[in-house]
Order: structure tokens, then C-alpha cells, then sequence
């Protein structure tokens, strides 16, 4: 089974902080994805990555930056905290195929994210 | 543009009855479509996908039907259980740079009364 795992659950944070929410998947899956999940909103991705050291921007990327040192690891962070980006921050991986990047995502547990 | 979209927001079925749950898409050029089932607190769980060179998919008690002629995608839950209670997205794979993203519907919530 994949497992996709997040550094925490929940976090609560001060504005201004400079924030790392961390994922971790165990099945040398090349694509890796940051979104966030507002009500209302659904699923908007933030940042993804395609291979180690390398990133791209989602749909809301502002505010947010990424790191891919290891194939397993996909790291976001948020370098100054602000109460808009309180919300559940969801990790995805996903294995490539067929060289078109098509590949179910396998999302991790979420971590909810409290910006006071 | 792109989007995915659900038609009902909400549905509740009585226990045991078959779910329906449906999903309008806009990009004919997509060719991969995912069902995910989240529960609350959880992240999305993946129920079953199906590649656009196909109209029909099943699998443990869920069908996945694909319409291309009028952009249509729908999830059938076959005799529904209080388990089977969540929020259900479907996602489409659209091509991007060197790879493909997901483009989620908004999400309908099945309520199973007992």
C-alpha cells in the first residue's frame, strides 16, 4: 500500500511565522503535490514536483515556496505566515506513466494549519 | 476553460439503496479520470479511475461511467452503507508542462440514513 505521510496533524502558528509542513511517501513515487482545502474552494494546488530538485507552480503558489532534496520528501513552506493561509495543507504522490505524467495521486492524512 | 463540476452538492440515500453520484467535465482532452471518497478529517482516498478509451469500470461495489459525448462522468455505489458516508470528488488529469495535474469538482457529500 502507498502511505503518504505528514509531519503533523495540526499546527497552530503566529502570523509572521515562518512555517515547514513536511510529507513523506515510501513508494518512490516521482510526482509529488502541495495543495490546500478551503470550504467552498475544494482542492487548489499550490506547488508540485515532477523529480528531486525540481518544482512547479500550481494555481496559488503566492505566498508559499517548496523543496525536493530527496525523491521522498516534498516540503512546504511558508516564509511569513499570514491568517489567509489557515487551512488543511493535503500532500499527494503519484508514480508516472506512460511519460504523460497520468498517475493516481495518493494524498496523506492533512494537516490542519491555524495562522493566529 | 478547464473545471469539473458536481451537479448535487448533497445526497442522502437510505442504507442499502444504490448511490449516484455525477460529475460534468470541460476539457475533451482529458483521458484520465479519478474518484476520490474523503472522510472528515481524513485526506481524499482513491476508489477507482478509468482512462477515457473506456465508458465503463467496476469495481468492488462501485461503477464508474464515462460519457465523452456530452463530458459526463458518474459514480455508482451499489447497496450503500453508513461507511460509504463522505465527501466524493472526482478529478480530472489534464496535461501540464512536462506532466499532468489534477483538476478536482467541488466535492458532493453523501449522507446513508440508517
Amino acid at each position: 500500500d502507498v502511505k503518504v505521510t505528514q509531519s503533523s496533524r495540526y499546527l497552530v502558528k503566529r502570523t509572521g511565522e515562518k512555517v515547514f509542513l513536511e510529507c513523506v511517501q515510501d513508494m518512490d513515487h516521482e510526482n509529488m503535490f502541495w495543495y490546500r482545502q478551503d470550504p467552498g474552494l475544494g482542492l487548489r494546488l499550490i506547488y508540485f514536483s515532477y523529480d528531486v530538485k525540481m518544482k512547479e507552480k500550481g494555481d496559488i503558489p503566492e505566498g508559499y515556496s517548496v523543496s525536493r532534496e530527496k525523491k521522498e520528501r516534498f516540503s512546504l513552506i511558508l516564509e511569513s505566515a499570514s491568517t489567509n493561509q489557515t487551512s488543511m495543507y493535503l500532500c499527494a504522490s503519484s508514480l508516472e506513466e506512460t511519460g504523460r505524467g497520468i498517475g493516481t495521486q495518493y494524498f496523506g492524512p492533512g494537516t490542519r494549519l491555524l495562522v493566529l | 476553460g478547464e473545471s469539473v463540476g458536481l451537479h448535487l452538492p448533497t445526497l442522502s440515500v437510505q442504507e442499502g439503496d444504490n448511490s449516484i453520484i455525477n460529475c460534468a467535465y470541460s476539457n475533451s482532452a482529458s483521458d484520465y479520470f479519478i474518484w476520490y471518497k474523503q472522510e472528515s478529517g481524513k485526506g481524499p482516498q482513491f476508489i477507482i479511475d478509468i482512462r477515457s478509451n473506456m465508458d465503463k469500470r467496476q469495481g468492488q461495489r462501485v461503477t464508474v461511467l464515462l460519457n465523452k459525448t456530452v463530458k459526463h462522468l458518474s459514480l455508482q455505489i451499489a447497496a450503500t452503507q453508513p461507511g460509504d458516508s463522505a465527501v466524493y470528488f472526482c478529478a480530472e488529469n489534464i496535461l501540464y508542462n512536462q506532466g499532468g495535474k489534477l483538476i478536482f469538482g467541488q466535492g458532493t457529500e453523501l449522507s446513508v440514513k440508517p
